[in-house]
């Protein structure tokens, strides 16, 4: 089955720099990318996604890059902000519905 | 706005008790699932569900089971809990087709003594 890897596990950054996690799947036959944020105490929730047709997706201060041939895909977060401090999962998935995660980078925004 | 209910934030148990997680959503989706979250491992499928009475195993179904009698309703079962099972447990659904996105629920803290 499908195994995905996240890096780095923490990520402390300054407020207005930039962070990027990245994630490693085993399954060439995966076409679904989503990564999800999770703030402390609450749900997971789908901030971008991205399908194997297109190599990069932006929205407004994040960005996701996917290379189908090296089997990885990374979130960019740019002119980091407080509220982004949160956990960060990227998953990946080949039969649509059933996604695996990685383990998670806890992100701490330092003002 | 999609709403996943969870029947308990926290729940404490005694090992070997049966125990009943529910979920509910409110948004006529086709597929539920049953997920573990545990520190460095991300969320773990245990189960999944696709449609009424029908379930398929994730990736660590051992110690659990499901049902799904009704279209809104999945429930997660420990036959007997142990202690390996002390976790956040989160369900989630989504609409299938070709829309992949999980709307998940807030999560049960359980802890088994």
């Amino acid at each position: 089955g499908e195994n995905v890897e996240q890096h780095p596990s923490t990520l402390s950054v300054q407020e207005g720099d930039s962070a990027v996690i990245k994630c490693t799947y085993s399954d060439s036959a995966s076409n679904y990318f989503p990564w999800y944020k999770q703030e402390l105490g609450k749900r997971p929730q789908l901030i971008i996604d991205i399908r194997s047709n297109v190599g990069e997706k932006k929205d407004q201060r994040i960005a996701v890059t996917l290379n189908k041939t090296a089997k990885h895909f990374s979130l960019h977060i740019t002119e980091t902000q407080p509220e982004d401090s949160a956990v960060y999962f990227c998953a990946a998935t080949a039969a649509g519905n059933k996604l695996t995660f990685g383990g998670g980078t806890r992100v701490l925004v330092k003002p | 706005d999609v709403k996943v209910t969870q029947s308990s934030r926290y729940l404490v148990k005694r090992t070997g008790e049966k125990v009943f997680l529910e979920c509910v959503q409110d948004m006529d989706h086709e597929n539920m699932f049953w997920y573990r979250q545990d520190p460095g491992l991300g969320l773990r499928l245990i189960y999944f569900s696709y449609d009424v009475k029908m379930k398929e195993k994730g990736d660590i179904p051992e110690g659990y089971s499901v049902s799904r009698e009704k279209k809104e309703r999945f429930s997660l079962i420990l036959e007997s809990a142990s202690t390996n099972q002390t976790s956040m447990y989160l369900c989630a659904s989504s609409s299938g087709g070709n829309t992949y996105e999980q709307y998940f629920g807030p999560g049960t803290r359980l802890t088994v003594t």
